[in-house]
């Protein structure tokens, strides 16, 4: 199975910082790779899809990028409604593995 | 509205079964993938089966397989999971979730969640 090492674990940050959030995949997944938000006590929302496609509805200061087994989700200017943990998740291979998170919360 | 509810979680005893429900409405149900997602409170995301538009190709997670049963009911918009000689590891979240295509696996739409609890 293809795992998915996520850092950092918790990532505190004010409002207006650029945060950064990295994806690393155990082999090649190619750009198959997905980001969710998820806030507590609510379902998640995908984000971002093939590294870098933007869902629809999603606001233009999330971003994705890829470095062939390390990928990174960028929120250009933090705003209060962005304080939540993100996944990221791999559709290459089965077992279409998630990494464990990263809890955006204020510092 | 594209949506799609849960139903059917609950307390079970270990060992026993249990079968959850997911009625999808504001797209074509029979274009896109299904899969079920489950979350133990507070951890992270797991997937657990999924299912192609016309039931072609399942999947399994390991941790699940041959004790869940993944289907669909195209004619009534309905996915389902079979769920059993469930173990206490169980005990999560499932989500419903509509593949972004039809066999994607990028989990585009989620429902809100329906809880199994396992315990005796």
């Amino acid at each position: 199975d293809t795992q998915m090492t996520q850092s950092p674990s918790t990532l505190s940050a004010s409002v207006g910082d650029r945060v950064t959030i990295t994806c690393r995949a155990s082999q090649s997944i190619s750009s198959w790779l997905a980001w969710y938000q998820q806030k507590p006590g609510k379902a998640p929302k995908l984000l971002i899809y093939q590294a870098s496609i933007l869902e629809d509805g999603v606001p233009s200061r999330f971003s994705g990028s890829e470095s062939a087994t390390e990928f990174t989700l960028t929120i250009s200017s933090l705003q209060p409604d962005d304080f939540a943990t993100y996944y990221c998740q791999q559709y290459h291979s089965p077992q279409w593995t998630f990494g464990q998170g990263t809890k955006v919360d204020i510092k | 509205e594209v949506q799609v509810v849960e139903s059917g979680g609950g307390l079970v005893q270990p060992g026993r079964s249990l079968r959850l429900s997911c009625a999808a409405s504001g797209f074509t149900f029979g274009d896109y993938a299904m899969h079920w997602v489950r979350q133990v409170p507070g951890r992270g995301l797991e997937w657990v089966a999924g299912i192609t538009w016309n039931s072609g190709t399942i999947g399994y997670a390991d941790s699940v397989k041959g004790r869940f049963t993944i289907s669909r009911d195209n004619a009534k918009d309905s996915l389902y999971l079979q769920m059993n000689s469930l173990r206490p590891e169980d005990m999560a979240f499932y989500f419903c979730v509509k593949d972004i295509g039809a066999h994607d696996y990028v989990f585009h739409v989620w429902g809100q969640g329906t809880l199994v609890t396992v315990s005796s």
